[in-house]
């Protein structure tokens, strides 16, 4: 199994462009979340899927749509990219009922210039 | 809402005993999570509570409190490869199960010295 596969692993944006982050599971996980982390802080959460076809807004959204048509994917979009997205993007997936929490991926590194 | 708070940051001798710190309010809950994650790297599970008490496993051990909003985890027998950052996460949950939201902490760096 290879896990939670995140990609890219580094992006330069510039403002305004949009990118698509792909994230894929190979565990057959109902819900999968992406993450963001700043420097010092903790991981916050974007948004959310408990299934293909539910998603959900976590603490931080704005800026960011996702999708899941399938179990297996879960793509967070940037719309129009700022400075203020800059940031370690973390894509993570867990079985339902689960005392193992969320796997997570290796991450992507996003710049906004 | 979600509230989550742990130390921001702790130090501790090689060899030595260290107790991390979370204290939570939360909407809902469904279980307590710990992560270590190593800079650089993606978060890697630690340990899990759902229930009141004592969970030991190996060097780690992490207690909750449900009923005081509190959890703590247990280093014993620091090694150097122990620093890093430790994350505290609370899953949201209703009278069916759980959500699917697992909220973070802010995380607390350990740094360990010889």
């Amino acid at each position: 199994n290879a896990g939670v596969t995140q990609t890219p692993k580094f992006q330069v944006l510039k403002t305004g462009q949009s990118m698509t982050l792909q994230c894929a599971q190979d565990m057959n996980h109902e819900y999968m979340s992406w993450y963001r982390q700043d420097p010092g802080m903790g991981l916050r959460l974007i948004h959310y899927s408990v299934g293909a076809g539910i998603t959900d807004q976590g603490e931080v959204p704005n800026g960011y749509n996702v999708s899941r048509s399938t179990t297996e994917d879960f793509p967070l979009r940037l719309l129009s990219a700022a400075p203020s997205q800059t940031s370690v993007y973390f894509c993570a997936s867990s079985p339902r009922d689960s005392g193992y929490g969320y796997t997570f991926g290796s991450g992507t590194r996003l710049t906004v210039v | 809402g979600q509230n989550i708070d742990q130390p921001t940051e702790m130090t501790a001798t090689e060899g030595a005993i260290v107790q991390i710190n979370c204290t939570y309010q939360t909407s809902g809950f469904n279980g307590l999570f710990w992560y270590q994650q190593h800079a650089g790297e993606a978060p890697t599970f630690l340990s899990y509570n759902v229930l009141d008490g004592l969970e030991e496993k190996g060097r780690f051990s992490s207690f909750l409190s449900r009923s005081k909003g509190y959890s703590y985890l247990l280093l014993k027998e620091l090694q150097m490869k122990d620093s890093a950052s430790y994350l505290c996460a609370v899953r949201d949950g209703v009278w069916s199960g759980n959500t699917g939201k697992l909220i973070f902490g802010q995380g607390t760096t350990l740094q360990v010295k010889p």
